[in-house]
This record gives C-alpha cells, structure tokens and sequence, in this order.
C-alpha cells in the first residue's frame, strides 16, 4: 500500500526559505503513471495546490506562488522536496503531499498526514 | 486560473440524504473528486471520476454532474459523516494545474 510522508521544520522565520521532503514507500516515485504533489492548508481554512512534479523533473507552479516556489524530485531516495521562499505569516499551514494519475481525469489519492509549518520570528 | 464554489456549511438530519454542490467553469470539462476530512486528519478520497468510490467508502456516498455543477450525495447519513468535504477538478487554464472549493461543513443532527 502506498504511503506518503511529510519531514521538514515545523517553524521557519519570516523571509527565510520553507523546505520539505515528501518520502513515498510501498511504490515507486519513478513511474510514468502518476504525478506528485504538494497542496496547503492554512488554519481553519480551505486547501490549495502549491504544485506538483513528474518523475522525469517537469514542474507545474500555482500561478500565485510560481515565482516562489521550486519542487524536485530525487527518485534515487523516492523522494520528492518543496522548497518556499521568502515566507511570511501568510505561509502557515498544514502542508500534504499527494498522489494523482497521469491521465486527463485524475485525483489525489493518497496523502500524507500534513505537517504544520509555523512562520514566526 | 479556475474556481469551484462551495456552500459553507450544510446540515442534515441523522439517516435522512444531503447533497453538497461544487460550481464551477472546469466542471463543464473534468470530473469533480470528493475528499472528506475529519478534525486534525489528512483529506480522503471518497468520489472520484464519473461516480466511483475508493475501497472502503461506504455506498452512501456518490456523485454526479451537470453542466458546470458536481454533486456529493450522501443517502442516510451517520453520524460519522460529519466532517468537512472539499470538490476538487483540474485548471483549466492550460498550466496543469488544480483547483479545490473551499469547502462544506457538513453537520450531522
């Protein structure tokens, strides 16, 4: 059964850089069948995608965090990373990583349990 | 980029049906999926594709679709239903993106 997890710092200051890992066991990140991918949550709020990554490298950016935000992917590690910069208050959130198919009609499926990010000084 | 619309809260009375709507302009052209999340938990997958169901979703749960409107129907809800459910379709602003409504608060009476 396939299994994501989120790693990462749980407190980040404002205008340094948010870095987290999502580690997939029980299957290969190496796949043309599927993509990978970070989504967010702010407390007591709705989700929203961040982006997301082929195994082969190719990003796709929310267009309101694009100029912010890189995703990598090692599938040595069967690991795929986020990396936010220059993170206010407004980037604290519970951050999930997740799983959807290749194909035109897709979904998320599984997720991570969430790791919650505070930025503060 | 694309927006789904969600009601921001629902109620329904033990046992009786409930449907959770999801607006949207990608709707006319992808599937809604459902997800069901519980306080403090990740979002699970509950409807996907046409109307299909993730092993261990119970049967009351389906979905459909009409013009630019998905639905989430749950027939004889439990108690355990109660949690917040978010539709979520791909962009369709050609950048490979997604998109999730903001959310339903279903309370189970």
């Amino acid at each position: 059964q396939l299994q994501l997890q989120e790693s990462g710092p749980g407190l980040v200051k404002p205008s340094e850089t948010l870095s987290l890992t999502c580690t997939v066991s029980g299957g290969s990140i190496n796949s043309y069948t599927y993509y990978w991918g970070w989504i967010r949550q702010p407390p007591g709020k709705g989700l929203e995608w961040i982006g997301s990554i082929y195994y082969s490298g190719s990003t796709y950016y929310n267009p309101s965090l694009k100029s912010r935000v890189t995703i990598s992917v090692d599938t040595s590690k069967n690991q795929f990373s986020l990396k936010l910069s220059s993170v206010t208050a407004a980037d604290t959130a519970v951050y999930y990583c997740a799983r959807y198919g290749s194909t035109l009609y897709s979904w998320f499926d599984p997720w991570g349990q969430g790791t919650l990010v505070t930025v503060s000084s | 980029s694309s927006e789904l619309t969600q009601d921001p809260a629902v109620s329904v009375a033990l046992g009786q049906t409930v449907r959770i709507t999801c607006q949207g302009d990608s709707l006319r052209s992808y599937y809604a999926s459902w997800y069901r999340q519980k306080p403090g938990q990740a979002p699970v997958l509950v409807i996907y594709g046409k109307n299909n169901r993730p092993s261990g979703i119970p049967d009351r749960f389906s979905g459909s679709s009409s013009g630019n409107t998905a639905s989430l129907t749950i027939t004889g809800a439990q108690a355990e239903d109660e949690a917040d459910y978010y539709c979520n379709s791909r962009d369709t602003s050609g950048n490979h993106g997604w998109v999730f409504g903001g959310g339903t608060k279903l309370t189970v009476l």
